[in-house]
């Protein structure tokens, strides 16, 4: 059960694209199509942005996106604002009713 | 309003034990698999356990299997975990969450309740 690998940081400026990987096994991300991804502001709890790989729940902007090409997912923030500056997880179901998080990124909005 | 709140955090001694508890509303509980998952201060977040909605399944990351027990009382709209033979390592924010109905998310949390493991 080891962490799923992210960027520790990503940045960019208002109006522009950032992506951010998250990288896994055969056993967890290249194995299910059930990556989820959530956004955390400082103290509080964290939100979904995405399901089932690339599903946003009711009421989350289509600016949010997701991806997976093998043991690698992605989450896309278009037209960045300064209100998704957060940390971002994401997390991806693994064998035997287990799940496992990714190790987090930090997004700076510049 | 649906929502989650989380009880029974505090300070205990290595070696000890805690319960804790969270109770559900909003949606009707006993449908819904059931997970705690954990924030060290600082540090990012871990999945610790999940329970089916009939209680009959469970399942536990390998940090704290054996140790850590989750059981739920549908009659009362309440998820718990037991939590014996506390470590330093466990302190953490542990929070309650609804599984998104058959989609393996996790689409409600509490606002979490802290465990401090400490002499």
């Amino acid at each position: 059960q080891s962490a799923l690998t992210q960027p520790a940081s990503v940045s960019g400026s208002p109006g522009q694209s950032v992506t951010i990987s998250c990288t896994g096994t055969s056993s967890d991300v290249g194995n299910y199509n059930l990556v989820s991804w959530y956004q955390q502001h400082p103290g509080k709890a964290p939100k979904l942005m995405i399901f089932e790989g690339t599903q946003r729940p009711a009421g989350i902007s289509n600016r949010f996106s997701g991806s997976k090409s093998g043991s690698t997912a992605s989450l896309t923030i278009s037209g960045l604002q300064a209100e998704d500056e957060a940390d971002y997880y994401c997390c991806s179901y693994a064998v035997s009713g287990t799940y496992v998080f990714g190790t987090g990124t930090k997004v700076t909005v510049l | 309003e649906v929502q989650l709140l989380e009880s029974g955090g505090g300070l205990v001694q290595p070696g000890g034990s805690l319960r804790l508890s969270c109770a559900a509303s909003g949606f009707t509980f006993k449908n819904y698999v059931m997970s705690w998952v954990r924030q060290a201060p600082g540090k990012g977040l871990e999945w610790v356990s999940s329970i089916g909605g009939t209680g009959g399944a469970a399942y536990y990351a390998d940090s704290v299997k054996g140790r850590f027990i989750i059981s739920r009382d549908n009659s009362k709209n309440s998820l718990y975990l037991q939590m014996d033979t506390l470590r330093a390592d466990d302190t953490a924010l542990y929070y309650c969450a609804k599984d998104k109905y058959r989609s393996d998310a996790f689409d409600l949390w509490g606002q979490g309740a802290m465990v401090t493991v400490s002499s």
